[in-house]
């Protein structure tokens, strides 16, 4: 069976600061797919990210960058300078050979970034 | 269309009466697939359609919810007898495909659906 665990339920930063959420899933299926995706208040799912698990390279876009480690089966979100729109609800999801599209989320975390 | 759209938005209805929920996919998608959000639940996968294949209903909750796509598009959700345990906002999705690489989501804003 597959899990995403996202331990952290909400945080909370001060404009400026970075912010790194924790997402850690079990498999085991050799092949895999990781993703993030935003949720702000307006409540539509927002896709950040795929990544492959046969792809290990760490990704940077923007402000958000991603650190996936196989061995310690974790895929972690880092908002840089956080801004007062990153304010919002944030998933790690993962997927495998079972069916690619069907996603097995996590409980998401909470980001609230005040001025 | 440019996104996936979902009907209605809002939807408020009495214990025992059922209720239809409808999905618009984008143009060229031939995945679809209905999760459901709840406080006490998170996100739930429900239902999965790709193409013509029978679609995965693995994660139907009961048998009062049933979906289907007519024509490889528009996709209806239906709950019957609707319990106070069904108000969530139900999500619909669509992909390219549902094969590896191609399995990226796109949302609709739901339809916030409760049950009085």
């Amino acid at each position: 069976a597959q899990k995403v665990t996202q331990a952290q339920t909400e945080i909370s930063v001060v404009e400026k600061e970075d912010v790194t959420l924790d997402c850690v899933y079990e498999t085991r299926d050799t092949t895999y797919y990781l993703f993030w995706y935003k949720q702000p208040p307006s409540g539509e799912l927002v896709f950040l990210i795929r990544r492959n698990s046969f792809d290990e390279q760490n990704e940077i876009s923007g402000r958000y960058s991603w650190n996936f480690q196989k061995s310690t089966s974790s895929f972690n979100f880092t908002i840089t300078a956080s801004q007062v729109v990153d304010s919002a609800v944030y998933f790690c999801a993962l997927s495998g050979k079972d069916s690619w599209g069907k996603l097995q989320f996590g409980a998401g975390t909470q980001v609230v970034v005040t001025p | 269309g440019a996104g996936v759209s979902q009907s209605p938005s809002n939807k408020v209805t009495e214990k025992g009466k059922d209720v239809e929920l409808r999905c618009d996919p984008i143009s060229g998608h031939t995945a679809l697939y209905w999760y459901r959000q709840s406080l006490g639940q998170g996100l739930e996968f429900l239902i999965y359609f790709q193409g013509n294949s029978a679609p995965d209903k693995s994660g139907l909750p009961s048998d009062r919810f049933s979906a289907e796509r007519t024509g490889g598009s528009v996709s209806t959700l239906t709950i019957q007898r609707t319990q106070q345990e069904d108000s969530a906002v139900y999500l619909c999705a669509s992909s390219l495909s549902g094969g590896a690489g191609a399995n990226v989501l796109t949302f609709g804003a739901g339809s916030r659906l409760t049950v009085l």
